[in-house]
C-alpha cells in the first residue's frame, strides 16, 4: 500500500510544493511519480526515486529511500496544477499506485 | 514519437464481455512489457494487467484475476485485454501503457495512451 500525503495541496504559483508517499514495505523497486491533468493522460515525471524523465523541467525532483519518497515542486507554475501519484513495483510482481495528491489554486 | 491508441471501449451490461485493443508505433513493441491502468469515475490510478515482452508472463491485479485476459500480438504491434463477466465496478478508463525495465524487472510506465472509456450498467 501507497500512503500519499497531503491529500490536498493549496498554494500560490511560485510557492514550494512537497508531496509525501510512504509504502507499507520496503518494495523490490523505487517510486515513481506521475502528474495528472483532467482530459489527459498522465505523464512519467520521476523514476528511481529521483531521476526525472526526458523533458521534464528541472523544478521538479525527487528524493527518498526505503519507504518515505517525496516529490518537490520547486516553483510551482501554473500549468502545475493536477494530480500527482506515486507508483512501486513490489515483490509480487504488483504495480500499485498511491490515492493521489491534488496540488490546486490558493 | 511513442503512440498508443486504444479502441473497443464501450457499454456493456452487466456479466457481459468486452475487448479492448491498444495499436503501439514509434518504438519496437516487442522489446516491451506493456501493461493496462484503470481509472473509475472520481478515483485514481489503479493497476489492472501486465504482459512481459514476449508474452511469456502475465499478471493481473485480484479482482480481475480469472475474469480479465491480457494478450498481445508482437507482429501487429498489438495490446488487447478481453474483459469477462463485467462489473458495475470495472466501469473506468481503461489505459495501455508501456513499461519501462529497469534491468530485468519492469518498474514503471513511460508512455501512456489515451483511454478507452468502459461503462458496465444496466
Amino acid at each position: 500500500v501507497l500512503t500519499q500525503s497531503p491529500g490536498t495541496l493549496s498554494l500560490s504559483p511560485g510557492e514550494r510544493a512537497t508531496l509525501f508517499c510512504r509504502t507499507s514495505q520496503r518494495a523490490s523497486s523505487p517510486v515513481a511519480w506521475y502528474q495528472h491533468k483532467p482530459g489527459q493522460p498522465p505523464r512519467l515525471l520521476i523514476y528511481g526515486a529521483s531521476t526525472r524523465a526526458p523533458g521534464i523541467p528541472a523544478r521538479f525532483s525527487g528524493s527518498g529511500s526505503g519507504t518515505d519518497f517525496t516529490l518537490t515542486i520547486s516553483s510551482v507554475e501554473p500549468e502545475d496544477f493536477a494530480v500527482y501519484y506515486c507508483q512501486q513495483r513490489t515483490d509480487w510482481p504488483l504495480w500499485t499506485f498511491g490515492q493521489g495528491t491534488k496540488v490546486e489554486i490558493k | 514519437e511513442v503512440q498508443l491508441l486504444e479502441s473497443g471501449g464501450g457499454l456493456v451490461q452487466p456479466g457481459g464481455s468486452l475487448r479492448l485493443s491498444c495499436e503501439a508505433s514509434g518504438f519496437t513493441f516487442s522489446y516491451y512489457a506493456m501493461s493496462w491502468v484503470r481509472q473509475a469515475p472520481g478515483r485514481g490510478l489503479d493497476w489492472v494487467s501486465i504482459i512481459c515482452d514476449n508474452g511469456g508472463c502475465t499478471y493481473y491485479e485480484d479482482s480481475v484475476m480469472g475474469r480479465f485476459i491480457i494478450s498481445r500480438d508482437n507482429s501487429r504491434n498489438t495490446l488487447y485485454l478481453q474483459m469477462n463477466s463485467l462489473r458495475v465496478e470495472d466501469t473506468a478508463l481503461y489505459y495501455c501503457v508501456k513499461g519501462v525495465p529497469v534491468g530485468k524487472k519492469t518498474t514503471h510506465f513511460d508512455h501512456w495512451g489515451q483511454g478507452a472509456l468502459v461503462t458496465v450498467s444496466s
